[in-house]
């Protein structure tokens, strides 16, 4: 079956190391897009990519940094520089030619811990 | 900007009652509609959408209206069952953005007791 896998589940790093979340897709999908979520908030954009080698930034994306080499994959390196890294983060993709009527495909997300 | 206002949680409802979560949406030009939802540990999946006024979207014993005059999405189902427990996120999406731009709500955590 198609779809998203984020990998791994649960992470737990210390404070000052970099970190980062995998995420393939099989579906596909021209364009990956990466949320993050907070308790009791809705989810948040972080980075997007239409194209591959091409991405923008969401409205999060200060101590995030991704990379677009190929059509399946949209790896979210989470750096030092975020102050608040622990998280919930889902990444996401819309098919082909995908109009604002088209819904987003999730993936089962990656719990992160930095202590 | 767009913005959408979700009916703040959490609900707890007994087996069989009653469901509405309440959303209303801001945003220019005429958006699509969606409800998601999440179960513990997992990502989002689309329960249903609707994208123009007045299209009623459906799914899984779930409706939701599209009402342009009152800005509203407003999500019911008649009868909830213990597996209904989740969290309910309202979203829209409209022309003048990427899809992947969507305007999320804060979500609704849904509890249904036996």
């Amino acid at each position: 079956d198609g779809g998203i896998t984020q990998s791994p589940k649960y992470l737990f790093r210390k404070e000052g190391q970099n970190v980062t979340l995998s995420c393939e897709q099989n579906l596909n999908h021209d364009a990956m897009y990466w949320y993050r979520q907070d308790p009791g908030q809705g989810l948040r954009l972080i980075y997007y990519s239409q194209i591959v080698n091409d991405f923008q930034k969401g409205d999060i994306a200060e101590g995030y940094s991704v990379s677009r080499e190929k059509k399946e994959s949209f790896p979210l390196t989470v750096t030092s520089a975020q102050k608040n890294p622990t998280a919930f983060y889902l990444c996401a993709s819309s098919p082909p030619g995908a109009s604002y009527t088209s819904p987003l495909h999730f993936g089962n997300g990656t719990r992160l811990t930095v202590t | 900007g767009n913005s959408v206002t979700q009916m703040e949680g959490p609900v707890t409802l007994s087996e069989e009652a009653f469901l509405t979560i309440n959303c209303t949406y801001t945003a220019t030009g005429y958006p699509s509609l969606f409800w998601y939802v999440q179960y513990p540990g997992e990502g989002l999946q689309l329960l249903l959408k609707a994208t123009k006024a007045d299209d009623k979207g459906s799914n899984k014993g779930f409706e939701a209206t599209y009402r342009k005059e009152t800005t509203s999405f407003h999500l019911e189902k008649g009868s909830v069952q213990v597996s209904d427990s989740a969290v309910y996120f309202c979203a829209l999406s409209d022309a003048y953005t990427n899809a992947g731009k969507s305007t999320f709500g804060d979500g609704t955590t849904l509890t249904v007791k036996p």
